[in-house]
């Protein structure tokens, strides 16, 4: 069946470690989002990409950094400047035209 | 710029009784609008989608949202409740189909009493 995979499901980082959220997709969609969702806030996007080798900032990008190397692909490296990373991760893919996001099962992480 | 707003942060019903929860949206352009469910811990599922087909949007699972532009609103609605509908509901606006990111609203979360 044709989805997108998040890994790993919970992740725990140290002050002052860079960690990398992985998002795959097999749909064959060229765009991809990054969501940060904390309680009581709906979701922020974080980036975005609408094809290979390029991506957009959106309304959160500070402390994040991402990649689109590959169409499956859009990782996510929360680094050491992201102040609080502690939060829920949702990355989401969308085939043009398609209006409506298909979201992957997310990411809990936390700063310990 | 585009917002949304959703007028209440927790909605309680009882099984078997009517679910409305309230959605305003702000948009430049002719929007889509969507709403999104989420089970705890778990992603995000496309209840239903307006792009400016017919107003009234017929969704999964009971769900139905009506487009109404003199009052901005684009509320979601369930004739009867059932406890398996008990989540986090995301009502979300875009101006130019989703191509740029969504604007999501605040969520909703809605508790069915037994």
């Amino acid at each position: 069946d044709g989805g997108i995979t998040q890994s790993p499901k919970y992740l725990f980082r140290k002050e002052g470690q860079n960690v990398t959220l992985s998002c795959e997709q097999n749909l064959n969609h060229d765009a991809m989002y990054w969501y940060r969702q904390d309680p009581g806030q709906g979701l922020r996007l974080i980036y975005y990409s609408q094809i290979v080798n390029d991506f957009q900032k959106g309304d959160i990008a500070e402390g994040y950094s991402v990649s689109r190397e590959k169409k499956e692909s859009f990782p996510l490296t929360v680094t050491s400047a992201q102040k609080n990373p502690t939060a829920f991760y949702l990355c989401a893919s969308d085939r043009e035209g398609n209006y409506g996001y298909t979201f992957g099962s997310g990411t809990r992480l936390t700063v310990v | 710029a585009q917002s949304v707003t959703q007028l209440d942060s927790h909605v309680s019903v009882s099984e078997g009784t009517p679910v409305l929860l309230r959605c305003n949206y702000s948009s430049s352009y002719s929007p889509s609008l969507f709403w999104y469910v989420q089970h705890p811990n778990k992603g995000l599922q496309l209840l239903l989608k307006y792009t400016s087909a017919a107003t009234l949007v017929k969704g999964i699972n009971g769900f139905e949202a009506e487009f109404k532009k003199s009052e901005t609103s684009f509320h979601l609605t369930k004739p009867s409740a059932h406890m398996s509908d008990a989540a986090e509901y995301f009502c979300v606006v875009s101006d130019e189909g989703g191509a740029d990111g969504l604007t999501f609203g605040k969520g909703t979360h809605l508790i069915i009493q037994p």
